[in-house]
This record gives structure tokens, sequence and C-alpha cells, in this order.
């Protein structure tokens, strides 16, 4: 168990719709990392949020959008949802976000868009 | 651009063998060097790193990884494979350019032990 916790496990939609996935980072960790796994384009970096503050943007559609909250929990937002945006989201943590960190991931949010 | 390549997509060993899972690498500076392993549905688990120092780094579950700088490569290895080792393994190279020190994921390998 790596202390990163995601809800929900498995989430099933329709295209058009939104969902929230929500992320608990390690405790003490300051920096949150989203990342998107596909089968056509692997393990994708989405958002990085450090301290409540966003700290660098990825491959990420305009369509999505994250936050990290006082209590560092992260959101990641993904509306108007296509069949494309089927994928397993992964969020990871690490202290504070250095290069020799290791960042330590959740189960995933496996989504599904009919 | 910093990138990882894992020419492999799937690996075969019998069990009791050793096993080599093959990860090169692109970076401009220090390259900062993990690997990973995907069980069915589960995260990614961290098994080692290599920052500095030895050559030769020590991770969990018996693995150990070697890295070679004039090969551009950081290998995954294990003396002894066990049924329980199939899994998928993602090598991947911190971004050291971007000032996000986000991973950059390699495609993965399936590693399949066979009893």
């Amino acid at each position: 168990d790596s202390g990163v916790t995601q809800t929900p496990k498995h989430l099933i939609t329709a295209t058009g719709q939104r969902v929230t996935l929500r992320c608990s980072p390690r405790s003490g960790d300051l920096s949150v990392y989203w990342y998107q796994q596909s089968l056509d384009q692997g393990l994708q970096f989405l958002i990085q949020y450090y301290n409540g503050e966003e700290r660098a943007k990825g491959n990420i559609l305009e369509r999505f959008s994250a936050q990290q909250f006082p209590d560092l929990h992260s959101e990641l937002n993904l509306s108007s949802l296509e069949l494309g945006d089927s994928a397993l989201y992964f969020c990871a943590s690490s202290d504070a976000g250095g290069p020799k960190e290791t960042q330590y991931f959740g189960p995933g949010t496996r989504l599904l868009v009919l | 651009a910093q990138s990882v390549a894992q020419p492999e997509d799937q690996v075969n060993v019998a069990e009791g063998n050793p096993l080599t899972v093959k990860c090169t690498y692109s970076v401009s500076g220090n390259p900062y060097l993990f690997w990973y392993v995907q069980y069915p549905n589960r995260g990614l688990q961290f098994l080692l790193k290599y920052i500095t120092g030895d050559n030769l780094v020590k991770g969990s579950y018996g693995f150990e990884a070697e890295f070679n700088k004039s090969q551009t490569s950081f290998h995954l290895k294990k003396p002894s494979a066990l049924v329980s080792d199939s899994a998928l393994y993602f090598c991947a190279v911190r971004d050291t350019t971007s000032g996000t020190y986000k991973y950059i994921f390699g495609t993965g390998t399936r590693l399949k032990v066979l009893a």
C-alpha cells in the first residue's frame, strides 16, 4: 500500500457527462501528479500541483481541469466526456516534487465512457 | 527531448531463471531513472531508482538494476524469477528540463514467468 488513495475505483458514464476523480496524497506529501494510462497513449503526465498551486501542465485537454485543496487532496475534473477519455487515471504524490524523489502512485480510477 | 525506450513488449522466462527487462534512456544532464511494476488492476509500485553513486541499484522483491552510462541503459534484473513476478514493468526518467520533474515513462514490458 503506497499510502495514496483514489476514489472512486471505477466510473462508468456517458458521453457528454462530467466526472470528478479524487486523490488523497501520502501524509506530508505536498506534490500531486495526475497521469492518464490508455492503451494507445501509454502513461502520460497530465498536471502537477504543489501545495495548492498548479506547477506544471502536460498533455491535459482543455476539457480537463484539476485543483488541490488546503488539506492537500486533489481533484481531477473531466467534462464533455468522449469515448476516447476512457482510461485509467492515476495520481501520485511526493514530498516536495524534486527530481530525486520517488513518486508514489495510488491504485487508480478506471473510467469507462459509453 | 528526454525519453526512455523499452524495446521489448514482452519477455518470457522460465521460473528460476534469471530475468532482464531492458530500458535505454536519452537525457540532457544527470539521469534520474526509476523502475515501477504494475500488477493487474493495481497501481504502479515503486521498485528502485538510480540517482547517483553505485551503478548497481538494489530494490524491492529481489530486483536490481544496472546503470550503464556509456550504453545509456538501465536494465532491470533478477537472479531467479518467480511466477509471481509476472506483471507489467515500466521504466521512467525524470524530466529535468521543464521544471516539472514529471515522469516520462517507457511503453512498458510485460513479463511472463512460466512455471
